[in-house]
């Protein structure tokens, strides 16, 4: 079983739109969830964190927790073809310590003018 | 702020040869992460530090991987002998230990080994 799954896509969401990226994760001890955006050829840039239950907004997006579904997901407001990345999940099993992240393989978010 | 910097950010080399990659933290971070990333496997942890000591080294693929940290700063992985399938972009991390443990990237060396 993977540790953290996503759908790869690619992901087509006309610009304006909501994009929602979904991600799930099997260690039911994590307490640290993540939100990555990778442009192609270039490095992970963090977006979003969420550490509790529930939602957490920054600008266009939101970032939603549910523990006990072992789930994670981005909601991406009125869609920019500036957003068209990949989107990596990324998951810590540390709340306290810096352990490493797990990383699930992304979706290709594609944003249509 | 200087972000996590790393070099060479390209590297081509012979199959066999000796390959070094470097990165330097951000100031004041204390926590080190090595990741790989391919097309087949994504991004994949090969080895962190906290305050300069190896935490866990359970992702290094075998032995011809080592990774140092040399200073708080600094921190080299090593390849030898390479092989084509080390083929990957190789990025480095840096955060500070402690809650919330946000992990900032720096802009990887692209691999080829021939």
């Amino acid at each position: 079983q993977k540790e953290v799954e996503q759908n790869s896509g690619p992901l087509s969401v006309p610009e304006g739109a909501i994009a929602s990226l979904n991600c799930t994760y099997s260690d039911r001890v994590s307490q640290s969830f993540f939100w990555y955006r990778q442009y192609s050829g270039k490095s992970p840039e963090l977006i979003m964190s969420i550490y509790s239950n529930g939602d957490k907004e920054d600008g266009r997006f939101t970032a939603q927790l549910n523990k006990a579904s072992q789930y994670v997901s981005l909601l991406i407001r009125d869609s920019q073809p500036s957003d068209s990345a990949t989107y990596l999940c990324a998951v810590n099993k540390g709340g306290g310590g810096a352990d490493g992240l797990t990383f699930g393989k992304g979706t290709h978010l594609i944003i249509q003018p | 702020d200087a972000g996590v910097i790393q070099s060479p950010r390209h590297e081509v080399t012979e199959m066999g040869q000796e390959v070094t990659l470097r990165c330097k933290l951000i100031s004041g971070h204390n926590s080190l992460f090595w990741y790989r990333q391919t097309m087949m496997r994504g991004l994949e942890l090969l080895i962190y530090f906290n305050n300069n000591v190896p935490i866990d080294d359970s992702g290094m693929p075998e032995d011809r991987f080592s990774a140092k940290m040399p200073n708080a700063s600094f921190s080299t992985l090593k390849i030898q002998p390479s092989e084509p399938r080390d083929s990957a972009v190789y990025f480095c991390a840096s955060s500070l230990v402690g809650s919330p443990t946000e992990a900032f990237f720096g802009q990887g060396t692209r691999l080829t080994v021939v």
